[in-house]
């Protein structure tokens, strides 16, 4: 199995540009979430869904924010405008209701905003 | 609600000295509990989880962690510390339950090996 799949790996950006983030989970499961982890705050969860739906958008920070899950496979985090905060790694989960709510994290995006 | 209270943000043992790392936990139906590790630059990786079978759960690399009910805690050890156990560790708690269950993770212990 290939794991999560995050792409892209690095970004850099401008502050006022859009970034989009995209993940691919694990085939099979049927939850996904997003996590951003920066020194200060650590690991926080921004949104997650369940069959392609959004359960909890409460972590999300502005309504620059938003996230979408089209299809079982895939599932973007678009930030508009970046902004330098928003500078952070950005991790993708999965899992698979019945595992018992185990997670499989994806290799992280890190995204720098200048 | 569910919480996880990590003791000690940094911990730092000898090379083949015991490794402990605390973790509490709070929840208001029997929970399901994880340690993850996160190694420099990688995602964080399944280390051990306790989905109430039994209460001493081994994990990858020789650690192991076990469940306590009546001290709410689940402590992660291993008896011998190797230098490639230098990471950020967090432990985390999930309802498992519902539909849609979410995991809570802790602040995170960062270990590191002194040679």
């Amino acid at each position: 199995d290939a794991g999560v799949i995050q792409s892209p790996r690095h970004e850099v950006t401008e502050m006022g540009q859009e970034v989009t983030l995209r993940c691919k989970p694990i085939s099979g499961h049927n939850s996904l979430f997003w996590y951003r982890q920066t020194m200060m705050r650590g690991l926080e969860l921004l949104i997650y869904f369940n069959n392609n739906v959004p359960i909890d958008d409460s972590g999300m920070p502005e309504d620059r924010f938003s996230a979408k899950m089209p299809n079982a496979s895939f599932s973007t985090l678009k930030i508009q405008p970046s902004e330098p905060r928003d500078s952070a790694v950005y991790f993708c989960a999965s899992s698979l209701m019945t595992s018992g709510g185990e997670q499989f994290f994806g290799p992280g995006t890190r995204l720098t905003v200048l | 609600a569910q919480s996880v209270t990590q003791l000690g943000s940094h911990v730092s043992v000898s090379e083949g000295a015991l490794v402990l790392l605390r973790c509490n936990y709070s929840s208001s139906v029997p929970p399901y509990l994880f340690w993850y590790v996160q190694y420099p630059n990688q995602g964080l990786q399944l280390l051990l989880k306790y989905t109430s079978a039994a209460t001493l759960v081994k994990g990858i690399n020789g650690f192991e962690a076990e469940f306590k009910k009546s001290e709410t805690s689940f402590h992660l050890t291993k008896p011998s510390a190797h230098m490639s156990d230098a990471a950020e560790y967090f432990c985390a708690v999930s309802d498992g339950h519902s539909s849609a269950s979410k995991i809570i993770f802790g602040s995170g212990t960062r270990l590191s090996i002194r040679p």
